[in-house]
């Protein structure tokens, strides 16, 4: 969906290292989603955010940070990267008034070497 | 761990038959939705059937709800080529948080 863009689409980088995945939307939702998956599995929560100045973990965060720069944007850090981080990502958002559906981007391909 | 299971894991079949995809789920629920993910790239959005609702049509999707045995599924009916994907069932417990199933490698082969 072109109203949720990812950014870099695809990062390869090394052990230890800091990096940074940035998501941005053009649909006005207050609510934002960070994703992983893996090979031959589902998605799994990372960090949900249902406005600016609110933050929450989902099933995964370790390893993890959030920040929500503003409605329309929400980046997900990996402090020290490591191999076992190498997934897709994915950032989602959805209306708070009608929230039951979320809208994808088109993920970022991590590899952790 | 994830909450919902889906059966079978693949599915392969000829063009204009049909495809059923289950799902299972652990908790009371608030609505269960169902996405599709052609490889490699994000998830859209197909149906969404609340607890409240048995069955649910949309275009050649039908999707079954039984609470009493937390299990959901979907039927994609007059199946075409394009239809090839994988489909993800996702659990809606409480707030705006998605529980999603592993998924069904659906291939149809023309």
């Amino acid at each position: 969906d072109a109203d949720v863009t990812q950014t870099p689409r695809n990062r390869i980088t090394k052990t230890g290292k800091r990096i940074m995945l940035e998501c941005s939307q053009t649909k006005g939702h207050d609510r934002m989603y960070w994703y992983r998956q893996d090979p031959g599995l589902g998605l799994r929560l990372i960090y949900y955010s249902f406005d600016v100045k609110d933050i929450n973990k989902g099933e995964i965060s370790d390893g993890y940070s959030v920040s929500r720069q503003a409605q329309a944007k929400f980046s997900l850090s990996l402090e020290s990267a490591i191999p076992n981080q190498t997934a897709l990502y994915f950032c989602a958002t959805s209306d708070a008034l009608t929230s039951d559906t979320q809208y994808f981007g088109p993920g970022t391909r991590l590899t952790v070497l | 761990s994830q909450q919902g299971e889906e059966d079978p894991q693949a599915l392969s079949i000829q063009e204009g038959e049909n495809a059923t995809m289950n799902c299972s789920y652990k908790t009371s629920i608030n609505n269960l939705q169902w996405y599709r993910q052609n490889s490699g790239r994000g998830l859209v959005h197909l149906i969404l059937i609340r607890s409240n609702e048995r069955e649910k049509h949309s275009g050649r999707l039908r999707v079954t709800l039984d609470t009493s045995k937390k299990s959901s599924s979907l039927l994609i009916t007059a199946s075409r080529a394009a239809d090839t994907a994988s489909y993800f069932c996702a659990s809606e417990t409480s707030g705006s948080r998605l529980t999603f199933g592993e998924g069904t490698q659906l291939t149809v082969n023309p």
